[in-house]
């Protein structure tokens, strides 16, 4: 049973850079088929897509954070992380790791962890 | 900017039937935008619901169905029950690696 679990610090300041994780069991990271996803979702809001890598290499970004935005796999540690610079208290958000299938929708999510932004 | 777009609210009588719908700003929504439904609850996680227009995901009972409806694709409840009282979200592939989710219908059974 494929099991997501994101880890960060929970507080951060503005203008820091946040650093996410997402460890990967019960499932290879290195799967030809899967996609692994950055979500977020702000306080009261809806869901935004950060960003997805493949183990291979190949990443894709929101336009809208792509200046900002990081990231990266670890294949030998079945891990995936999120590097988010200059945050701002916009940036605060349940953030999710998540995974999907090529040419699909069908997205597996983590149970998230709240980012919060402040001095 | 391409936007999704989707009803804020929507309200349905317990055992009725509610038609959900998502779109575009600009455009019409097909089954290559790979559309999909997710429902979250207060303090969860997003459920998957439905993927690529109208595969059911695993677990989720068959009174939820996906269709394309002229221009959006469409997320069908059957027998409204008191816990489908969500915020439903739909999610759009725009290519080259990039998706887009909507903002959300909030569903209320009464």
């Amino acid at each position: 049973q494929l099991q997501l679990q994101e880890s960060g610090p929970g507080l951060v300041k503005p203008s820091e850079t946040l650093s996410l994780t997402c460890t990967v069991s019960g499932a290879s990271i290195s799967s030809d088929d899967h996609y692994w996803d950055w979500i977020r979702q702000p306080p009261g809001k809806g869901l935004e897509w950060i960003a997805t890598i493949h183990y291979s290499g190949p990443t894709y970004y929101n336009p809208s954070l792509r200046s900002r935005v990081t990231i990266s796999v670890d294949t030998s540690k079945s891990q995936f992380s999120l590097k988010l610079s200059s945050v701002t208290a916009a940036d605060t958000a349940e953030y999710y790791c998540a995974r999907h299938t090529r040419d699909s929708g069908d997205f597996y999510w983590g149970q998230g962890t709240l980012l919060t932004v402040s001095s | 900017q391409t936007v999704v777009t989707q009803e804020p609210s929507f309200s349905v009588s317990p055992g009725g039937t509610v038609t959900l719908t998502c779109g575009l700003t600009s455009g019409s929504v097909s089954n290559s935008n790979c559309p999909s439904w997710y429902q979250q609850t207060p303090g969860q996680a997003p459920r998957t619901l439905i993927y690529n227009t109208n595969i059911l995901s695993s677990g989720v009972p068959d009174r939820f169905s996906g269709s394309i409806l002229g221009n959006k694709v469409a997320l069908t409840i059957t027998g409204a029950q008191a816990d489908d009282e969500s915020v439903y979200y739909c999610v759009l592939y725009m290519g080259s690696g990039l998706w887009v989710f909507g903002g959300g219908t909030r569903l209320t059974v009464l």
